[in-house]
């Protein structure tokens, strides 16, 4: 069974400032998917950035990206340039590739504040 | 498109009474699924389909119940609540298939039990 370990429960950063989230997994399949999703308060689950394992380029997506360690099992969220819209759970998320069940395992996430 | 949709938004039950949850996506995905969110435990698997007619258990399925008669709807039933079940409740849909089809979630059911 596949395991998502978010450490930081709770992290703050100045708007415009650079964050880091950390994200490690455990598993023993060779392929699989990595994703990053947000839920600001809400509570609409939001789709920001995904990884598939095979591919050694880090994913971006405009002031989100990932650092993606495959030996060490590591998958990062850096934000740039924070936004007060940023403010939200932030959750890491596991995938396997193939076979019936496509559910998505995921981490306890990290509560991000953007402060003005 | 709507999306995923869920009904109720939020709901209150006494413990032993029974509710069903609803969900539709109009997006004919295969493949739906059910987690809860707990404080500090992240979204957890209920139970899952990859088509009409077929459904499976996940990580947590014990009291709850679920059907898929069509594409469009599946359902989560809970036959006799307990405040264990006190939590917030996602449907999510996709393509069925390999690759990293994206999930979409629903809007999230809120629910209390008594």
């Amino acid at each position: 069974a596949q395991t998502v370990t978010q450490s930081q429960p709770e992290m703050s950063v100045q708007e415009a400032e650079t964050v880091t989230l950390s994200c490690t997994y455990d598993t023993s399949e060779s392929n699989y998917y990595l994703f990053w999703y947000k839920q600001p308060p809400s509570r609409q689950m939001i789709l920001v950035i995904r990884q598939e394992a095979y591919k050694q380029q880090n994913a971006t997506e405009n002031r989100f990206s990932v650092n993606f360690q495959k030996a060490a099992k590591s998958f990062s969220l850096k934000i740039s340039d924070s936004q007060l819209g940023d403010t939200a759970m932030y959750f890491c998320a596991f995938m396997k590739p193939s076979g019936s069940a496509r559910q998505l395992t995921f981490g306890s996430g990290t509560q991000l504040t953007v402060l003005p | 498109n709507a999306g995923v949709t869920q009904t109720p938004k939020f709901q209150v039950l006494k413990t032993g009474q029974s509710m069903t949850l609803q969900c539709a996506q109009d997006m004919n995905h295969e493949y739906m699924s059910w987690y809860r969110q707990d404080p500090g435990m992240g979204l957890r698997l209920i139970h899952y389909s990859v088509g009409a007619g077929i459904t499976d258990q996940g990580e947590v399925p014990n009291g709850y119940n679920v059907s898929r008669s069509t594409t469009e709807d599946f359902p989560l039933r809970l036959l006799s609540a307990a405040p264990s079940q006190t939590s917030v409740y996602f449907c999510a849909s996709s393509y069925y298939g390999t690759g990293d089809n994206e999930q979409f979630f629903g809007p999230g059911t809120r629910l209390t039990v008594l």
